[in-house]
C-alpha cells in the first residue's frame, strides 16, 4: 500500500524567511509526486510535480520541491514567504505502475506572519 | 475549475436517508475520483473510476456506492447516511496520461444530522 506522511501540522514562519514543509512517502515501483495548496472554503490547487527528471521542481507561487530518492522525501520550500502564502497544503504521491491510486497526506498548516 | 462541477455545495440531511452526489466535468477526462477531508486526517479516496462503468474502491468505501454511465458524470451515493459521513466530498479529474496531475471541485459540505 502506498503512504504519505506529513509529519508537521502546522509550520510558522516570518514573512521574508525561506519556509520548509515536510514530505515523506512509500510507494512500490517509481514515484509520481504532487503538491496542493487549498485556501479556505476552496478546492485544491496544483502547485507542482515531480515525474522523472531533475530532482529539484518548480512551480508556482515560486514554491519548488526536491526529489529525494534516498530519503524517500519531496519537501516544498519557498526562498521568501509572503502572508498570502498562508493555506493547508497537501502532499500527494502516485505509483507509476499502480496507475490509478492517488494517496495525500494529512496536510499541513502554513502560517505565514508579517 | 477546470471544468468540474460538483451538485450540492451544501447539504444537510438526517441520519438513515439516501443522499446522491454529483460530480460533472467538461473534460473529457478518464479518471474520476471521490475524496472526503476530515480534520486530522487529510484527504481519503472513497472510489474512483477509470472509465464508463469502471470503478473501484479506495480506502473508505465502506457505506458509499458509485456509477459512472456516462464520461462526464461520476456519482457518490450514500445508501443510508450517518453521521459519521459528515464531512467535505471533493471530486477530482484527471486525463488518462500518467504523469498528469488531478484537478479538483469545490467541494461538498454534507451534514448528517
Amino acid at each position: 500500500a502506498q503512504s504519505v506522511a506529513q509529519p508537521e501540522d502546522q509550520v510558522n514562519v516570518a514573512e521574508g524567511n525561506p519556509l520548509t514543509v515536510k514530505c515523506t512517502y512509500s510507494v512500490s515501483g517509481n514515484p509520481y509526486l504532487f503538491w496542493y495548496v487549498q485556501y479556505p472554503n476552496r478546492g485544491l490547487q496544483f502547485l507542482l510535480k515531480y515525474i522523472t527528471g531533475d530532482n529539484l521542481v518548480k512551480g508556482s507561487y515560486g514554491f519548488e520541491a526536491e526529489f529525494n530518492k534516498s530519503q524517500t522525501s519531496f519537501h516544498l520550500k519557498k526562498p521568501s514567504a509572503l502572508v498570502s502564502d498562508s493555506a493547508l497544503y497537501f502532499c500527494a504521491v502516485r505509483s507509476n505502475n499502480a496507475g490509478n491510486m492517488l494517496t495525500f497526506g494529512g496536510g499541513t498548516r502554513l502560517m505565514v506572519k508579517p | 475549475d477546470a471544468g468540474i462541477t460538483q451538485s450540492p455545495r451544501h447539504k444537510v440531511t438526517e441520519t438513515g436517508t439516501p443522499v446522491t452526489l454529483r460530480c460533472h466535468q467538461t473534460e473529457n477526462h478518464r479518471y474520476m475520483y471521490w475524496y472526503r477531508q476530515d480534520p486530522g486526517h487529510g484527504l481519503r479516496l472513497i472510489h474512483y473510476s477509470y472509465g464508463v462503468k469502471d470503478t473501484d474502491k479506495g480506502e473508505v468505501s465502506d457505506g458509499y456506492s458509485v456509477s459512472r454511465s456516462k464520461t462526464e458524470d461520476f456519482l457518490l451515493t450514500l445508501e443510508s447516511a450517518t453521521s459519521s459521513q459528515t464531512s467535505v466530498y471533493f471530486c477530482a479529474i484527471r486525463p488518462g496520461q500518467a504523469n498528469t496531475e488531478a484537478f479538483f471541485g469545490q467541494g461538498t459540505r454534507l451534514t448528517v444530522v
